[in-house]
Parts: C-alpha cells; sequence; structure tokens
C-alpha cells in the first residue's frame, strides 16, 4: 500500500469548491504530519502552495489566493487540499507530500479539471 | 530573486553515468537544505536525495541509493547529483529544489533519457 494515496483525477465547475483528498496508509498517524501541497501545470516544475499540520501550524506561501486552504480529516486519516471559487487557472496536477521515515513521499497526484 | 539552474542533462545508455548540476542564486545557498526530485515523463514527483547545509547528512530513495550520490560546493552556490550504473526507468525531469520546509523554491529541470 502506498504511503500517501490521492484520486487520480476530479473534475468541478467554475465558482464550486474542490476537495483534493491525502490519504495516509492506514499505520501512520496524518496527525503527526505535516501535509505540503504543491501545483503543477503543463510544462512547468511544481509550485509550492501552502503546508499543514493543525491550525496552530501551517504555513501559506506568499502569492497563493486565499481560495487555496489546508485541513485535515482525522476520521479518514487524510490530508486535504480545499480550493473555493474555482477557476479555470486552478486546472492542474496537485501533489501532497510527507516527510516519511527520513524521506521525502509524494501522493501520485490528482489532476483537477474545471469545467 | 530565488534562482535555481539545472544542467548536465541527456542521453545515456544504460549503465553508463551523468552528472547534473544545479546553480542557486538570489538567497545565502549555504543556509539551506537542498534536494533533487524527478519526474518521469507523464508521471507524478518522486524525491530523490537531499542534503544537508554543511554536506553532512545526505537521503536518498530507496531506488537510487548506491548508484547516486548528492553533493554541494558551497563556495560555488551549486549542487550536485553523480548518477551511475543508469537504468532505464531513471529517464525523467530532474528538478533541484530548495528545501526551507518542504520544496519552496524549483528550477526548472533537466530532461535524463537513459535509453539504448
Amino acid at each position: 500500500q502506498a504511503v500517501l494515496t490521492q484520486p487520480s483525477s476530479l473534475s468541478a465547475s467554475p465558482g464550486a469548491s474542490a476537495s483534493l483528498t491525502c490519504t495516509l496508509r492506514s499505520d501512520i498517524n496524518v496527525g503527526t504530519y505535516r501535509i505540503y501541497w504543491y501545483q503543477q501545470k503543463p510544462g512547468s516544475p511544481p509550485q509550492y502552495l501552502l503546508r499543514y499540520k493543525s491550525a496552530s501550524d501551517n504555513h501559506q506561501d506568499s502569492g497563493v489566493p486565499s481560495r487555496f486552504s489546508g485541513s485535515k480529516d482525522a476520521s479518514a486519516n487524510a490530508g486535504i487540499l480545499l480550493i473555493s471559487g474555482l477557476q479555470s487557472e486552478d486546472e492542474a496536477d496537485y501533489y501532497c507530500m510527507i516527510w516519511h521515515s527520513s524521506a521525502w513521499v509524494f501522493g501520485g497526484g490528482t489532476k483537477l479539471t474545471v469545467l | 530573486e530565488v534562482q535555481l539552474v539545472e544542467s548536465g542533462g541527456g542521453l545515456v545508455q544504460p549503465g553508463g553515468s551523468l552528472r547534473l548540476s544545479c546553480a542557486a542564486s538570489g538567497f545565502t545557498f549555504s543556509s539551506y537544505w537542498m534536494s533533487w526530485v524527478r519526474q518521469a515523463p507523464g508521471k507524478g514527483l518522486e524525491w530523490v536525495a537531499n542534503v544537508k547545509q554543511d554536506g553532512s547528512q545526505k537521503f536518498y530513495v530507496d531506488s537510487v541509493r548506491g548508484r547516486f550520490t548528492i553533493s554541494r560546493d558551497n563556495a560555488k552556490n551549486s549542487l550536485y547529483l553523480q548518477m551511475n550504473t543508469l537504468r532505464v526507468e531513471d529517464t525523467a525531469v530532474y528538478y533541484c529544489a530548495r528545501e526551507p520546509v518542504g520544496f519552496d523554491s524549483w528550477g526548472q529541470g533537466t530532461l535524463v533519457t537513459v535509453s539504448s
């Protein structure tokens, strides 16, 4: 089982909200990890969006719209990237990441389509 | 402005070697952990290795440990990745990334193609 699992694709309408999940393997507790989120558009390197561990331990990169926010769902053992007020420019691949067992680990990525 | 510029990619045969470089500017290079991250064509991101500010600590993903070596030269503001015994599955765009907490800056990447 992969350390981080993301749905491969997600579609949402302009103006709607999209909740991108990053589920941790069942033997590791989401509560103990900072979860990082990156956006990647075709032909470009990834861009850091934000990290989230808790309400008191989180960071958003400068220039990232407040429409992007992080949270956790402890019952699902998952990190969540919420994008509200979707815009066409939000169409991209999104990756989550954690530091686990002395290695950075990425999820497989979610392709977000805004249509 | 933070700039990271990778170089050294190209076509190499399986079993061959290649050395990637990353030239850093716009920040105090010696103050940051640095990483290499790769992305195979049409695939997701995979972290490869990182190195502490003074080079005293290095970590690798299991699939490259023993074949790849990460290093840095703080006097030259440069990060390196020596890749030996290359395999077809090492084909990817290789990015260098600055690592304050996670990766906040990335280069544009250099393509490594391992093929006969």
